[in-house]
């Protein structure tokens, strides 16, 4: 198993420029999540698909939009780069850890990362 | 909006120390903490904690949750070198979105 890829791991844009960040995942997983990381910042969601055919946004979604092309493979575009979006973008999927006793699919779960794309908007 | 906050920011130790870094919360619905390691690449899971005063342990590794006080702590005893790392407190409060809220992380230093 490859775990969570995403494409590309590195990416120079000028400001203006559009691009897609590629992320796959080949664990069966059903949500699937996208990060950034800023130093000092934390990892902060901008996306999130719960499942097959639904997204919803996160803490910081503008500027991005996303696509859940099937159960694999969960983009991210950014339309017009911005010298803000300067950062460290992470996909994740969801891994259940466990079931909750006493609820009906209630699940523990953690959060499986890919390797990350280093973008820089100038 | 849930809340999740780490300290210290940052730690810088000799290699042999023990260090103890926090993760405070506020959050609705907690259903778990979960602590990552992260080296230069990606975040790795560490550590699910679920229920109060249950210790999760792993080598030199250990951690506790206190869901009365809404903290956890991660212990690291004789710290190494490759201990070096950004460690990063998340809490999931439930919901059938499964997101987590992280904290900004503990940046620690490990010297020879």
């Amino acid at each position: 198993n490859a775990g969570v890829t995403q494409t590309p791991k590195f990416q120079v844009l000028k400001t203006g420029q559009s691009m897609t960040l590629q992320c796959a995942q080949d664990m069966n997983h059903n949500s699937m999540y996208w990060y950034r990381q800023d130093p000092g910042m934390g990892l902060r969601l901008i996306y999130y698909s719960a499942s097959e055919g639904t997204t919803d946004k996160g803490e910081v979604p503008n500027g991005y939009n996303v696509s859940r092309l099937n159960k694999r493979e969960f983009s991210l575009r950014l339309e017009s780069a911005a010298p803000s979006q300067t950062s460290v973008y992470f996909c994740a999927s969801r891994r259940v850890l466990g079931r909750i006793e006493g609820t009906s699919g209630g699940s523990y779960n953690e959060q499986f990362f890919g390797p990350g794309t280093r973008l820089t908007v100038l | 909006e849930d809340k999740v906050v780490q300290s210290p920011l940052s730690l810088v130790v000799h290699e042999g120390d023990t260090v103890t870094l926090n993760c405070s919360y506020e959050v609705t619905n907690f259903r778990s903490l979960l602590w990552y390691k992260q080296e230069k690449k990606a975040p790795t899971f560490l550590f699910m904690l679920t229920s109060s005063g249950i210790e999760k342990k792993s080598g030199r590794l250990s951690s506790i949750l206190d869901k009365k006080e809404l903290f956890s702590i991660l212990n690291i005893t004789a710290t190494q070198t490759g201990d070096s790392a950004i460690y990063l407190c998340a809490v999931n409060s439930g919901g059938s979105n499964y997101k987590l809220t992280f904290g900004k992380g503990t940046l620690l230093t490990v010297n020879p």
